[in-house]
């Protein structure tokens, strides 16, 4: 699996922008970029994936860098209840299976 | 919205008892996952189930561990003879299965395993 770089923390003010930062700079031309974030005592959840053009969803946004080698995902105003562990994988499309490989994250701390 | 539901939220066993861990995925989705996560720990893969049949498994997924999908709806982990190092969040998963790297899981809330 292609391997992404995340800083392993991050903090945060509540109500505004932050921007997580992923690098995968041996992201081969079929794999989606996925973020997924897990709650303290929760399971992951899915945040929002692209290929090659920026996204928006209800949660976030993600924007990805031309060359594909970085991406960020942008949460526009954090809230308490953002704080999480961000997970930045990539998946392939020409997989069978599909499954996740997570690393450690970034720890988002979001003050009040 | 859909979920995926674990039972139990948490079990405690003594070293060397029979558990079994169940999730009812999402109705109309195909393939299934356990992952763990020992405390403080990184999200770990166990084994994907594709089709009545186990598509992968990682090292962790030793002979102890065994997956069923008895009838339409359930989805369940069977541990043999646990280990205090079976202490861990079990999570399970599950997705549509389309052919694409789109593909998104759904995780479900979790399952505390206690080994005494």
């Amino acid at each position: 699996d292609a391997k992404t770089t995340q800083p392993n923390s991050m903090e945060s003010n509540e109500e505004e922008p932050v921007h997580l930062p992923c690098n995968h700079s041996t992201i081969s031309g079929t794999d989606y970029i996925h973020w997924y974030r897990q709650l303290p005592s929760q399971g992951p959840e899915y945040v929002i994936h692209g290929l090659t053009s920026n996204v928006n969803n209800r949660m976030a946004s993600l924007a990805i860098a031309e060359d594909r080698k970085s991406s960020t995902l942008i949460l526009h105003r954090a809230t308490l209840r953002d704080a999480a562990v961000y997970y930045c994988i990539l998946l392939n499309s020409g997989g069978s299976n599909y499954k996740l490989t997570f690393g450690k994250g970034t720890l988002l701390t979001v003050n009040p | 919205e859909p979920e995926v539901t674990q039972t139990p939220s948490h079990q405690v066993t003594q070293m060397g008892q029979e558990v079994i861990l169940r999730c009812v995925p999402i109705s109309n989705h195909l393939y299934f996952y356990w992952y763990r996560q020992i405390l403080g720990q990184k999200v770990e893969f166990l084994v994907s189930f594709y089709n009545n049949e186990i598509s992968e498994k990682s090292e962790i997924f030793d002979d102890q561990f065994s997956v069923e999908r008895p009838d339409g709806s359930n989805f369940t982990l069977k541990i043999r003879s646990t280990k205090l190092e079976d202490s861990a969040m079990y999570f399970c998963a599950s997705n549509e299965g389309r052919i694409s790297g789109a593909n998104v899981l759904t995780f479900g809330a979790g399952s505390r395993l206690t080994v005494l």
